[in-house]
C-alpha cells in the first residue's frame, strides 16, 4: 500500500479563493482524520470519519470549512473563503481503529496571500 | 484543563550521545499516550504507544517511560544519529469519546 495519499503537496493561493485539499487513506482504515499544523499552536484535530462519517467536527474552526467523505478512498477538505490565518500545513491520517496507530500522509502545505 | 507539555522545546546533542525528551500530561481520564516522530516537511510516524499499565516500550534506540501515577512521560534515545533530527510528539489520547491533546513537540537537532 502506497499509504496515506494528499495533494496537492503545496497550494498558493490568494485571499478570498477556495481552496479543495484531498485525501487518500489506506485501504481497509475505517477512520480517517483531517489536521492542521501550525507553528503557534502545534497539531490541531479538525474533524474525523468512521466508515464515511463525519463523528467529530468540534475542532473545525469557522463555517468557512467543510469536509466530506463520498467513499471509502476520498475524502476532501475544502475552505471557502480562505484567509492568510488558515496559512497551515493540513494532514489526513487513517487509523484502522480509534486506538490504533495513525498513519499520516505527507501533508499539504497551504499559503494564502 | 486537559494539556500535553513537553520540554525542553528544542535541544541539540552530538551524534553518538544520548537524550531524554519529556512529556507532562493532564488528560484524564487516561486512556493511552503515544511518541511520534516528524522529520521536516512529512507527516509524525508513530515510535510508541503506551497504555495505562505499561512502564516501559522500547522501539531499537527509543525507549518510552510512562508513570500514570505523577502523569509523565519520557522518551530516551540512544546513541543518536544523524536521522534523528525532527521534531518528537507526545500525544495522549482520553477515553470517553475520541480526545486527543497534543503537545507542542520537542525539537531535536543532531550534530556530527
Amino acid at each position: 500500500d502506497a499509504g496515506v495519499i494528499q495533494s496537492p503537496r503545496h497550494e498558493v493561493t490568494e485571499m478570498g479563493q477556495e481552496v479543495t485539499l484531498r485525501c487518500k487513506p489506506i485501504s481497509g482504515h475505517d477512520y480517517l482524520f483531517w489536521y492542521r499544523q501550525t507553528m503557534m499552536r502545534g497539531l490541531e484535530l479538525l474533524i474525523y470519519f468512521n466508515n464515511n462519517v463525519p463523528i467529530d467536527d468540534s475542532g473545525m474552526p469557522e463555517d468557512r470549512f467543510s469536509a466530506k467523505m463520498p467513499n471509502a478512498s476520498f475524502s476532501t477538505l475544502k475552505i471557502q473563503p480562505s484567509e492568510p490565518r488558515d496559512s497551515a500545513v493540513y494532514f489526513c491520517a487513517s487509523r484502522v481503529q480509534l486506538d490504533t496507530e495513525a498513519f499520516f500522509g505527507q501533508g499539504t502545505r497551504l499559503t494564502v496571500v | 484543563k486537559n494539556q500535553v507539555e513537553q520540554s525542553p522545546q528544542s535541544l541539540i546533542i552530538l551524534e553518538g550521545k544520548n537524550c531524554t525528551l519529556q512529556c507532562n500530561y493532564t488528560v484524564s481520564p487516561f486512556s493511552n499516550l503515544r511518541w511520534y516522530k516528524q522529520d521536516t516537511g512529512r507527516g509524525p510516524v508513530s515510535l510508541t504507544i503506551m497504555t495505562f499499565s505499561e512502564n516501559t516500550k522500547s522501539n531499537g534506540r527509543y525507549t518510552a517511560t510512562l508513570d500514570a501515577d505523577t502523569k509523565q512521560s519520557s522518551l530516551h534515545i540512544t546513541a543518536s544519529q544523524l536521522s534523528d533530527s525532527a521534531s518528537y510528539i507526545c500525544v495522549v489520547f482520553g477515553t470517553g469519546g475520541f480526545k486527543t491533546i497534543f503537545g507542542a513537540g520537542t525539537r531535536l537537532f543532531v550534530k556530527a
